[in-house]
């Protein structure tokens, strides 16, 4: 079985607040784990790569890894209304359908100013 | 700019047409892919090409078809007998040896 579940909210937050977004997977052979930012009526953008377990870091975004849970995070601090989408997380694998993507069904996060 | 294109960004079908949505990409990766999102569903593969001239169908490949003649474009073309095809398209490609997938802007198809 290969799943990745994710709430769909929507998740509503005041504008400065931290943003935690959660997703659990089910396949423990597909090790790497993406975070994707889509806008309305826009294709999705990336915005964090990770292989292991632990944080990752890049500017006001932390993805985290858990995988003797099979839990995979993504926190946004200091949260602005332009974070304001839908965020997709992703599990894939190397090697046999290479390049193959299972995706969350998205969270949606509106930022109240 | 290096990029990935979808042309036309919004597409009407006729009932019983056949209609081809265009991909391009000047990246250079070997990997492109098509997919469709429907409202809380999530992304669904329809096709994915490692390679030019070899393509393999995703897990929703039926009333689709594909073509990878050239490194840089693989269109979709849905045709007849997909009966539900009002959807968001998007395509997306990965250099080889990654597992990083980057998306175009989409094509919204529309049935009259």
């Amino acid at each position: 079985q290969k799943e990745v579940e994710q709430d769909p909210g929507p998740l509503s937050v005041p504008e400065g607040a931290i943003v935690s977004l959660n997703c659990t997977y089910s396949n423990s052979a597909f090790q790497y784990f993406m975070w994707y930012r889509q806008y309305s009526r826009k294709g999705p953008e990336l915005l964090m790569y990770t292989y292991s377990s632990g944080n990752k870091e890049d500017g006001r975004f932390t993805a985290q890894v858990d995988k003797s849970s099979k839990y995979i995070s993504l926190f946004i601090r200091d949260s602005q209304p332009s974070d304001s989408a839908t965020y997709l997380c992703a599990q894939g694998n190397y090697g046999g359908s290479q390049g193959n993507l299972i995706f969350g069904k998205g969270t949606k996060l509106s930022v109240k100013p | 700019d290096g990029g990935i294109t979808q042309s036309p960004k919004y597409l009407f079908r006729k009932e019983g047409q056949n209609v081809t949505l265009s991909c391009e990409q000047n990246l250079n990766h070997d990997a492109m892919y098509w997919y469709r999102q429907d409202p809380g569903q999530g992304l669904r593969l329809i096709y994915y090409s490692q390679i030019v001239n070899d393509f393999q169908k995703g897990d929703i490949a039926e009333g689709y078809s594909v073509s990878r003649e050239k490194k840089e474009s693989f269109p979709l073309t849905v045709t007849s007998a997909q009966k539900n095809p009002t959807a968001f398209y998007l395509c997306a490609s990965s250099p080889t040896g990654k597992e990083t997938q980057y998306f175009g802007p989409g094509t919204r198809l529309l049935v009259l």
